[in-house]
């Protein structure tokens, strides 16, 4: 089961910036954030993860509480091929055996509307 | 160049075919995956290799049998196929078993008729 929640669906207009919450409660210490999207009938794509500290790439932003049981996802300037279904995972470091799976949620359907 | 690529991407078949799933990652990872996606859009993991050995196998049934001929490859051959069976499969890579992220192929539609 995912360790994580996310509201089902957000809109948010283009140009402005889209700001994906996620609460995982549970999360232990050494346990990472992952964002993944999944654009309609494509693969997913991984976007970004972090640990404790607040990370930056060329696609989007985490922001990670201090008390890390909840993050947020932010793209800085949503365009139209932004609209996908985002899944934040929670996953620890590989232990061996299963240790690596992702588990995905349900995700949150962001829909950027023109 | 595409990174993780999947054949067939559509499936069609009947009830009680065998049918195989091909993937190739050209990344260069030593670790590979297959998840399946079914109608209500869940998306799980089926089986993980590393290296062509086998790390993960998520209580899927024995009708379906992954194969890494190399660690490039890993293919999915499906035996006698149920209508529930209907889903897409993701191929995906990571470069390692702690890889951080996943490569995910385009994914092949199967639909058992």
């Amino acid at each position: 089961d995912a360790k994580t929640t996310q509201p089902p669906s957000m809109d948010c207009a283009e140009g402005r910036a889209a700001n994906l919450p996620c609460n995982h409660s549970t999360i232990s210490g050494n346990e990472y954030v992952y964002w993944y999207r999944q654009i309609h009938s494509q693969g997913p794509q991984y976007i970004i993860h972090g640990l404790k500290n607040n990370e930056t790439n060329e696609m989007a932003s985490l922001i990670i509480t201090e008390d890390r049981k909840s993050s947020t996802l932010i793209l800085p300037h949503a365009t139209l091929r932004d609209t996908a279904v985002y899944y934040c995972i929670v996953r620890g470091p590989y232990y061996g055996g299963a240790t690596n799976k992702l588990i995905f949620g349900t995700g949150t359907l962001l829909a950027v509307q023109p | 160049d595409t990174a993780v690529s999947q054949t067939p991407k559509y499936l069609v078949t009947q009830m009680g075919n065998d049918k195989s799933i091909k993937c190739e990652q050209n990344l260069g990872h030593d670790t590979m995956y297959w998840y399946k996606q079914d109608s209500k859009k869940f998306l799980k993991i089926m089986f993980s290799y590393n290296n062509k050995e086998l790390i993960i196998n998520e209580t899927v049934p024995n009708r379906f049998s992954p194969k890494s001929p190399d660690k490039a490859h890993l293919n999915l051959h499906i035996n006698s196929l149920e209508l529930g069976d209907s889903a897409v499969y993701f191929c995906a890579s990571s470069q390692d078993v702690g890889g951080h992220e996943q490569y995910f192929g385009p994914g092949t539609r199967l639909t058992v008729t």
